[in-house]
C-alpha cells in the first residue's frame, strides 16, 4: 500500500539550514505537500509541488523532489527559533482530495 | 480567508459515552475529512466526505462515525468512548490542491 515515511526528529542551530527528508511509495503522486504544525495548533500548508517539477523555491523554503527515488526534501535557510514545529510530508494519489501522510518530524532549534 | 472551526479545544468525557465532535467550514469545501493525530503516528484519516449525505471510511472508521447532513458541517461521533481514543482530532476541508485545518480537539476519554 501507499506509504510516507521521515524521520521523527531533526535537532539544527539557529541560523543553520535544516534539510527535512520524506520518502514514499507511490509512483502515481500528483501533488506532495509540506505542512507546519505548530505547538497547540492545527496544520498549514507551507508549501507544495507538482510531481512532474523536481524543484521549487519560495524565500527560505527551497522543496528538492528525485521521482526516480522517490524522495522529497525540504530545506529551511537561516533557520529561526519561530520555525521550530513538526513538519508533516503528504502525498496526493486520488483525485487530489485523499492525502498520505508522513508521520511529521518535530524540527528542533538549538541556540 | 478559509476558516475551519472545530466546536472545543478540550474535551474530556467518560468511558461509554457518546461523543460528538463538531466542524464548520466557511469556504464551500466539497470535501472534509476528520483524522486523529497521535505522537510517531502523524495523521491517520478516520472518514471523510466529498458531498453532503456522502461519506467513505478512511484507514481507521472503527469505533467512529459521521454525519454532512450540510455542506458546511461534518460532525464526527464516537458511539460509545473508549481509552484507546484519546487523541488529537484534525478537521479539514479542501477544494482542490490545499487542505485547510482547524485548530484540533484534544480529547481525553477517563
Amino acid at each position: 500500500g501507499e506509504d510516507v515515511e521521515q524521520s521523527l526528529f531533526l535537532s539544527v542551530r539557529e541560523g543553520d539550514s535544516s534539510v527535512i527528508n520524506c520518502t514514499y511509495t507511490d509512483s502515481s503522486s500528483t501533488y506532495l505537500y509540506w505542512y507546519k504544525q505548530e505547538p497547540g495548533a492545527g496544520l498549514q500548508l507551507l508549501t507544495y509541488i507538482f510531481s512532474n517539477m523536481d524543484m521549487k523555491q519560495d524565500q527560505r523554503l527551497t522543496v528538492l523532489l528525485n521521482k526516480k527515488d522517490k524522495h522529497l526534501s525540504l530545506r529551511i535557510a537561516d533557520t529561526q527559533t519561530g520555525d521550530s514545529a513538526i513538519y508533516f510530508c503528504a502525498e496526493s494519489i486520488r483525485s487530489n482530495y485523499q492525502l498520505i501522510w508522513g508521520a511529521g518530524t518535530k524540527l528542533i532549534i538549538k541556540p | 480567508d478559509v476558516k475551519v472551526t472545530q466546536s472545543s479545544r478540550y474535551l474530556v468525557k467518560r468511558t461509554g459515552e457518546k461523543v460528538f465532535l463538531e466542524c464548520v467550514q466557511d469556504m464551500d469545501h466539497e470535501n472534509m475529512f476528520w483524522y486523529r493525530q497521535d505522537p510517531g503516528l502523524g495523521l491517520r484519516l478516520i472518514y471523510f466526505s466529498y458531498d453532503v449525505k456522502m461519506k467513505e471510511k478512511g484507514d481507521i472508521p472503527e469505533g467512529y462515525s459521521v454525519s454532512r447532513e450540510k455542506k458546511e458541517r461534518f460532525s464526527l461521533i464516537l458511539e460509545s468512548a473508549s481509552t484507546n481514543q484519546t487523541s488529537m482530532y484534525l478537521c479539514a476541508s479542501s477544494y482542490n490542491t490545499e487542505a485547510f485545518f482547524g485548530q484540533g480537539t484534544r480529547l481525553t476519554v477517563v
